[in-house]
């Protein structure tokens, strides 16, 4: 099973600041890593896919990269909304597939 | 657009089974899998298994061999997720949700609203 490993679990940004989310992986997974954003109350949304590919209506404030045992989720300048949990997913090789265990973003 | 609508919350006691529906609309049901993932209050998110709605393959999580069952019933665009032998632990909200991707990959497009599944003595 893959291992999939978040940092920091909890992040603090001013609202216009920049976050930087990071996923490391036990074993390499390619490019086959998606990001989540979950308020709460709701269900996950799909941000990204491919790393670095951005879903549908997605803004452009978030960006993902990397391959192999590390990525990145980036929000490049925060707005109000974007105060969540993030997870990242694993789909390399599975079953199962595997979560990282969430990083918050909270208001400084 | 896609939409993903669960039944509604449960309450059940521990060695009680739970079924979970998951209707689909807005898509065409058979081309897209459906996975099961879990959330524990206050806990991260946990996969327990995929179904093909083309053919009703699945995969299951090893943790939940033998527990889960994974249906659906293509004349009402429906997916089902049955989990025997309940104990406390398996208190959680229980997402259905579509897999993106072709082949084996497999990221989630469209999720369910989420059924809380609470088991209590």
């Amino acid at each position: 099973e893959i291992v999939m490993t978040q940092s920091p679990a909890t992040l603090s940004v001013s609202p216009g600041g920049r976050a930087t989310l990071s996923c490391r992986a036990s074993q390499s997974v390619s490019s086959n890593l998606a990001w989540y954003q979950q308020k709460p109350g709701q269900a996950p949304r799909l941000l990204i896919y491919g790393a670095s590919t951005r879903a549908t209506g997605i803004p452009a404030r978030f960006s993902g990269s990397g391959s192999g045992t590390e990525f990145t989720l980036t929000i490049s300048s925060l707005q109000s909304e974007d105060f969540a949990v993030y997870y990242c997913q694993q789909y390399n090789n599975w079953p199962p597939l595997t979560f990282g265990g969430g990083t918050t973003v909270e208001i400084k | 657009q896609v939409q993903l609508v669960q039944s509604g919350a449960e309450v059940k006691k521990p060695g009680a089974s739970v079924k979970v529906s998951c209707k689909a609309s807005g898509y065409t049901f058979t081309s897209y899998g459906i996975s099961w993932v879990r959330q524990a209050p206050g806990q991260g998110l946990e996969w327990m298994g995929w179904i093909s709605a083309y053919n009703g393959n699945t995969n299951y999580a090893q943790k939940f061999q033998g527990r889960v069952t994974m249906t659906t019933d293509t004349s009402t665009s429906t997916a089902y997720m049955e989990l025997r032998s309940l104990r406390s632990d398996d208190t959680a909200v229980y997402y259905c949700a579509r897999k993106g991707g072709s082949g084996t990959l497999s990221w989630f497009d469209s999720w369910g609203q989420g059924t809380l599944v609470t088991v209590s003595s």
